[in-house]
């Protein structure tokens, strides 16, 4: 399809794991997101990709978490030692450029569950 | 100080009443101003978006925007139950439009 996509849509892993999660933005979309959201919270942003400019990472919650983003596509968000406090659901968004009147489309989310 | 503020909820309405949502921001430098629903357990998606002072209306959305006071509210019109949701309020700054700055969302319940 034409939307966002994300993989795997859940995962279960054990406390102390690595997990990787993956994003593939809409074709063209310059600008590519990743949010977590807890149950019944809402979207804590985490790190943000534009074009070939510096990610703004300010969002990551620690040097635990990064992301990825190759040939200005697909992007990857790494958890690294993953906590119980982890789970959540991660949601990848893209925009189609810097534009201020441009909305983010967002994917249908990673959920993810740390034992 | 919040970026975004919105109350949390639950907001219950009767099937066919008016739905008022509101938001206020902080930041007088921001721009544009962005709807969200996002229903349980799925994404949220765009129902509108407005940037400038006034009112903008989509069927049975409204979306009113108040630069002075610092706030922006979503009227829902003939409130249906297929309305209940969460609604996330979103604003981005005239120097950086890519960021997005989410408040934590109004439930919304519409009672048959």
């Amino acid at each position: 399809g034409a939307g966002v996509s994300q993989s795997p849509s859940n995962k279960v892993t054990e406390k102390g794991k690595d997990v990787e999660l993956r994003c593939d933005p809409i074709s063209g979309h310059t600008a590519l997101y990743w949010y977590r959201q807890s149950l019944g919270q809402g979207l804590e942003f985490l790190i943000y990709f534009q074009g070939n400019s510096a990610p703004d990472k300010s969002g990551l919650p620690s040097d635990r978490f990064s992301a990825e983003r190759t040939g200005g596509s697909v992007s990857t968000l790494t958890i690294q030692r993953t906590q119980q406090e982890d789970s959540a659901v991660y949601l990848c968004a893209s925009k189609r450029d810097s534009g201020g009147g441009e909305t983010q489309y967002f994917g249908p989310g990673t959920r993810l569950l740390v034992l | 100080q919040k970026e975004v503020e919105q109350n949390s909820g639950p907001l219950s309405v009767p099937e066919g009443a008016i739905a008022s949502l509101n938001c206020t921001y902080s930041d007088r430098g921001s721009q544009s101003f962005f709807w969200y629903r996002q229903y349980s357990g799925k994404s949220p998606e765009l129902i509108m978006f407005i940037y400038s002072n006034g009112d903008k209306e989509d069927g049975r959305f409204t979306a009113q925007l108040n630069k002075a006071s610092q706030y922006v509210s979503l009227l829902i019109r003939d409130s249906q139950p297929s309305d209940s949701a969460t609604y996330l309020c979103a604003v981005n700054k005239e120097y950086n439009f890519n960021k997005f700055y989410f408040g934590s969302g109004t439930k919304l319940n519409v009672k048959p």
